[in-house]
């Protein structure tokens, strides 16, 4: 079967860096994606990697290995105002038409 | 910015009524999906549509169907409701592949009863 794994929570202390992993198993794939959502909100889309590597935007980094199905979105100099869920998603196929998986969700929780 | 709309934030249906969830996008987006949201579960995908009049199963289509007669409108049917259908729906639209930034209306919280 198709699957994303990612931890259900993880605690960091505002100001510090946290990763965020995830681990996928499909049958294709075509691109890793993460999205935010604070509670009672909609998602809300932060990066995308498509190729091995590094995408920076900002505070917020996401990096993808193809090789080993993995990849983490890294926060930096956290903020009270991180505190969410993050979801990973992956696009097995390679087109529009392909059908999307979404991981269960991180709540991440930021202590002062 | 684009702007996802959803016809309710909370709707409250009776066991084997049928229920129309509405869905409209403000940014000639080709593709338009919905999801329902669940604890511990993530979005899971319901149907999609990436073209007028045109719509694929996700995972999990099974009680649902869907109409888009138009582009900017995706519509979500649930033909008789269940209690195990109470759940966030969330809709969203994106004119890229994929999962790559998809945007999401503010969802439709529906309980049946």
């Amino acid at each position: 079967g198709q699957s994303l794994e990612q931890p259900s929570e993880v605690t960091a202390v505002e100001g510090a860096i946290v990763q965020i992993n995830c681990t996928y198993q499909t049958s294709g794939f075509y691109g890793l994606s993460w999205y935010q959502q604070h509670d009672g909100g909609a998602p809300t889309f932060l990066s995308y990697n498509a190729l091995d590597g590094l995408e920076e935007t900002g505070r917020f980094s996401s990096f993808l290995s193809r090789s080993d199905s993995y990849g983490y979105l890294l926060l930096q100099e956290l903020q009270m105002k991180d505190s969410a869920s993050y979801f990973c998603a992956v696009s097995p196929g390679y087109s529009s038409a392909s059908k999307i998986i979404f991981g269960s969700g991180t709540r991440l929780s930021i202590r002062p | 910015d684009v702007k996802v709309t959803q016809s309710s934030r909370y709707l409250v249906k009776r066991t084997g009524e049928k229920v129309f969830l509405e869905c409209v996008q403000d940014m000639d987006h080709e593709n338009m999906f919905w999801y329902r949201q669940d604890p511990g579960l993530g979005l899971r995908l319901i149907y999609f549509s990436y073209d007028v009049k045109m719509k694929e199963k996700g995972d999990i289509p099974e009680g649902y169907s869907v109409s888009r007669e138009k582009k900017e409108r995706f519509s979500l049917i649930l033909e008789s409701a269940s209690t195990n259908q109470t759940s966030m729906y969330l809709c969203a639209s994106s004119n890229r592949e994929g999962a790559y930034e998809q945007y999401f209306g503010p969802g439709t919280r529906l309980t049946v009863t």
